[in-house]
């Protein structure tokens, strides 16, 4: 039982690139999110999945996309990297809402744009 | 939407005193309020967790309060040891699984 896997850990783009992130979870969750941390900014929400076939904007969704491949399986793309999306990329999970409501993370990919 | 902030941003701790993180959120409908702790270079992972209909909730070495009315919540970590070093975030929910952040404490513990 891995929980949540994110890959890759470490990337450097040049402003301009793409590039996906990925995420995978093996616990059956429903729910599943796309966070980025910022120094003295906290945690801060791109994108969600509330289920299979289904996504929402978060706090700060501009310049990103994401995709439920399935219930596994949720990517984060930028189309075009900015410096400003530098930051540290959580990726998380969790069961449906009303069974549990505590959030799995992965250990993060930690991007930088110059 | 909520706004939910923590205070102080850091806090110094000599190993075997107390810490307490205090918590601040703007949704009187929250009723969730879950402590993260993240370790460095790890992601962040849930260490407690509250209920709105609960004023107090223990495990071990931590605690969780909340007060409904003030609209705060706090961690109280006593016989800190230097594991306990890390960055802590509070976070509120209307429990539709969608959690809003505080900005995160650092706690160091002096050995």
């Amino acid at each position: 039982n891995a929980g949540v896997t994110q890959t890759p850990k470490f990337q450097v783009l040049k402003t301009g690139q793409s590039m996906t992130l990925q995420c995978a979870q093996d616990m059956n969750h429903n729910s599943m999110y796309w966070y980025r941390q910022d120094p003295g900014m906290g945690l801060r929400l791109i994108y969600y999945s509330a289920s299979e076939g289904t996504t929402d904007k978060g706090e700060v969704p501009n310049g990103y996309n994401v995709s439920r491949l399935n219930k596994r399986e949720f990517s984060l793309r930028l189309e075009s990297a900015a410096p400003s999306q530098t930051s540290v990329y959580f990726c998380a999970s969790s069961d449906r809402a009303g069974v549990s409501y505590e959030q799995y993370f992965g250990p993060g990919t930690r991007l930088t744009v110059t | 939407g909520e706004n939910v902030e923590q205070h102080p941003s850091t806090l110094s701790v000599q190993e075997g005193d107390s810490a307490v993180i205090k918590c601040t959120y703007s949704d009187s409908a929250s009723n969730y309020f879950p402590w993260y702790k993240q370790e460095l270079g790890k992601g962040p992972q849930l260490i407690i967790d509250i209920r709105s209909n609960v004023g107090e909730k223990k495990d071990q070495r931590i605690a969780v309060t909340l007060n409904k009315t003030a609209k705060h919540f706090s961690l109280h970590i006593t016989e800190t040891q230097p594991e306990d070093s890390a960055v802590y975030f509070c976070a509120a929910s209307r429990g539709n699984n969608r959690l809003a952040f505080g900005k995160g404490n650092q706690v160091v513990v002096i050995p």
